[in-house]
């Protein structure tokens, strides 16, 4: 399957942006996401950019892709303790199965 | 509320022994899968379906068999249970991006132990 990486761990403090990277290997990729899992939770689709998108901003959310170097990225703004949770990426050409990353697991220190 | 079930959610199994994992969705969602998440791992897909009467293999799907009689059922098996198959089993569904932005919506997890 395709390679999806992440970074395994970041730390912010509250109130301070975050900013969660991912890169993927096909350069056929059209859906990419992002997911959150809460303890002891599912994945929670948290919000996607399409291909032929560069940015996608919803409130705190803004997610950046750039195509040529095949990187995605999550910023959320202004963090808080309720963001602390594992990140996924995922990535697909044809929208209906998805290849995960490794996951990035966000702390926010008070 | 609509969405995946899964059940059971947690679940210890002795070496050998056979279990179903039960997953059903009620949004007459086509695609169906099963994956598991490992610590560090991310989530590896065991076995799909894109439709009731057909299924096929993902990337790990020693060990496990599945079946979709249904649009809604997507059970999964594990025959002869083993230590690596401790894990965390979830399972998703989507309505595929032709019909709206799609994404996956997961279940809340089985978490498995074999000892």
């Amino acid at each position: 399957g395709e390679d999806v990486e992440q970074s395994l761990f970041l730390s912010v403090r509250e109130g301070d942006s975050s900013v969660i990277n991912c890169t993927y290997t096909d350069s056929s990729s059209t859906y990419l996401y992002w997911y959150k899992q809460e303890p002891g939770a599912g994945l929670q689709l948290l919000t996607y950019i399409f291909s032929n998108m560069d940015m996608k901003q919803d409130q705190r959310l803004t997610v950046l892709l750039n195509k040529k170097d095949k990187h995605l990225s999550l910023r959320i703004a202004d963090t808080q303790t309720g963001d602390s949770a594992i990140y996924f990426c995922a990535e697909s050409i044809t929208g209906n199965q998805f290849y995960f990353g490794t996951g990035t697991s966000l702390t926010v220190i008070p | 509320n609509a969405g995946v079930t899964q059940t059971p959610k947690f679940r210890i199994l002795k070496i050998g022994q056979s279990m179903t994992l039960q997953c059903a969705q009620d949004m007459n969602h086509n695609y169906m899968y099963w994956y598991r998440q490992d610590p560090g791992m991310g989530l590896k897909l065991i076995y799909y379906s894109v439709g009731a009467g057909i299924t096929d293999k993902g990337e790990v799907p020693n060990g496990y068999n599945v079946s979709r009689s249904t649009t809604e059922d997507f059970p999964l098996r594990l025959e002869l249970a083993a230590p690596s198959q401790t894990s965390v089993y979830f399972c998703a569904s989507t309505q595929g991006v032709g019909q709206g932005i799609g994404g996956y919506t997961f279940g809340s997890g089985t978490r498995l132990t074999v000892v």
